[in-house]
């Protein structure tokens, strides 16, 4: 089964909303990231939160991370419509040399 | 650098033929992967590698072969293509050590009739 699991599978907001996006996840791990998918593309990467660490910014991301609970969250503020895509947390899991996927949220920001 | 490149991007096949998709990286990294999604599903790893003469499984391995014999290249190969074998197939790279941001092809979209 996948190791990180998406919460909500969907989302839509209005423009300027802010969007908050949840992960948990089963075993140890290395570290978290978030990926973005917009339609018919590839995944790119946004931001990577090690297991040390609590908390991440990068512009208008905010990551969390709780190693206890074994969650992370993805907060993406002051929503525009181009942020409209598939966001997935994938996990670096201990000991493995694999990057496992969630089946991700689908992010739709209203104009 | 050209990055993580796939090829082809759209392919038909009939259930029972066999076919390789072609992923090349030339950021020499080590880690390499395949991963397929199926519509509103998350990445499901195929196979991965993290070096030239290694490979080894993930979590959906039936059906597909690969081999690693150089640093850029992991293809993959479709045996009998079967419907089920309907998706989007995605490449991967990354250096080796933890923590490293992994790059994507753009896809390859593969339909099974």
């Amino acid at each position: 089964s996948q190791q990180g699991e998406e919460d909500p599978q969907a989302l839509s907001i209005q423009e300027g909303e802010n969007a908050t996006m949840n992960c948990s996840y089963k075993t140890s791990i290395n570290n978290l990231q978030w990926y973005r998918q917009n339609s018919g593309r590839g995944l790119v990467h946004l931001i990577l939160i090690r297991s040390n660490e609590r908390e991440k910014h990068s512009g208008r991301l905010r990551v969390t991370l709780d190693t206890s609970k074994k969650s992370s969250s993805l907060l993406i503020t002051a929503s525009r419509a181009a942020d409209t895509a598939s966001y997935f947390c994938a996990t670096d899991a201990l000991g493995a040399q694999k990057l496992v996927f969630g089946q991700g949220t689908r992010l739709t920001i209203n104009p | 650098n050209a990055g993580v490149t796939q090829t082809p991007k759209f392919q038909v096949l009939k259930t029972g033929q066999s076919m390789t998709l072609q992923c090349a990286q030339d950021m020499n990294h080590e880690y390499m992967s395949w991963y397929r999604q199926d519509p509103g599903m998350g990445l499901r790893l195929i196979h991965y590698s993290v070096g030239a003469g290694i490979t080894d499984q993930g979590e959906v391995p039936n059906g597909y072969n690969v081999s690693r014999s150089t640093t850029e290249d992991f293809p993959l190969r479709l045996l009998s293509a079967a419907p089920s074998q309907t998706s989007v197939y995605f490449c991967a790279s990354r250096r080796f050590s933890g923590g490293n941001t992994i790059y994507f092809g753009e896809g390859s979209w593969l339909t099974v009739v």
